[in-house]
């Protein structure tokens, strides 16, 4: 079965430091992978998603996030942190081998930025 | 392009009662998705339409749930009899493309249940 598994329930950072968002996956084969955002009182927003090639991928704000097959991991990235960046962040898997647009997502991981 | 619309935005009611939740997706996108967040989870999915046809649901769905789209465009989710169990946040999404295409989500429907 698909799962996605984000270990952390919280990630705190200073201002202006990097910031990693760690997502594990389970789906064999090749899936695709999102990374969306959710701030208090809007709706999910897409970030970024790796769908194949480049293992290192950009989105939105600057973040990235780098694909991992052997591991299985898909982080979010960002080299210098903001405090507008602090929200929720989700990172979702969907598997194109058993067709249809199902996405699973992980329970979230919020990110705290200190100014 | 108005984003993905959903309504109400909050609804409280007593327990057994009927609601029905309306969703709008962006205009020209063919697939509608239902999800269901509670505190501290990821969203779930429910089901998943692509046009006016109903292609998946979720074993989360139980009987007292129905969702339509009869025309291809807004969408409906209607709990029958609801419990306290039911009171989350139901998300609904839409996309159009390939199933690599990432979804947009509306601002959800908080329901709660007393």
């Amino acid at each position: 079965a698909q799962s996605v598994a984000q270990p952390e329930d919280q990630v705190n950072v200073a201002e202006g430091n990097p910031l990693t968002v760690k997502c594990t996956y389970s789906v064999s084969g090749n899936p695709y992978l999102f990374w969306y955002v959710q701030y208090p009182n809007r709706g999910l927003q897409f970030l970024l998603k790796y769908i194949t090639g480049d293992n290192l991928v950009k989105g939105s704000y600057g973040f990235e996030a780098e694909f991992n097959k052997s591991q299985t991991s898909f982080h979010l990235k960002k080299p210098s942190a903001l405090v507008s960046d602090s929200a929720l962040y989700f990172c979702a898997v969907r598997d194109p081998r058993t067709g249809g647009f199902k996405t699973i997502f992980g329970a979230g991981t919020r990110l705290f930025v200190k100014a | 392009d108005t984003g993905v619309s959903q309504d109400p935005r909050h609804k409280i009611t007593k327990r057994g009662q009927n609601v029905t939740f309306r969703c709008d997706p962006i205009s020209e996108h063919n697939r509608l998705y239902w999800y269901r967040q509670t505190l501290g989870q990821g969203p779930e999915f429910l089901t998943y339409f692509q046009n006016e046809a109903q292609l998946e649901k979720s074993r989360l769905l139980s009987d007292r749930f129905s969702a339509e789209r009869p025309k291809g465009s807004f969408s409906t989710l209607e709990i029958q009899r609801t419990e306290q169990g039911d009171s989350a946040m139901y998300l609904c999404a839409s996309s159009f493309g390939q199933e690599n295409t990432e979804a947009f989500f509306g601002q959800g429907t908080r329901l709660t249940v007393v």
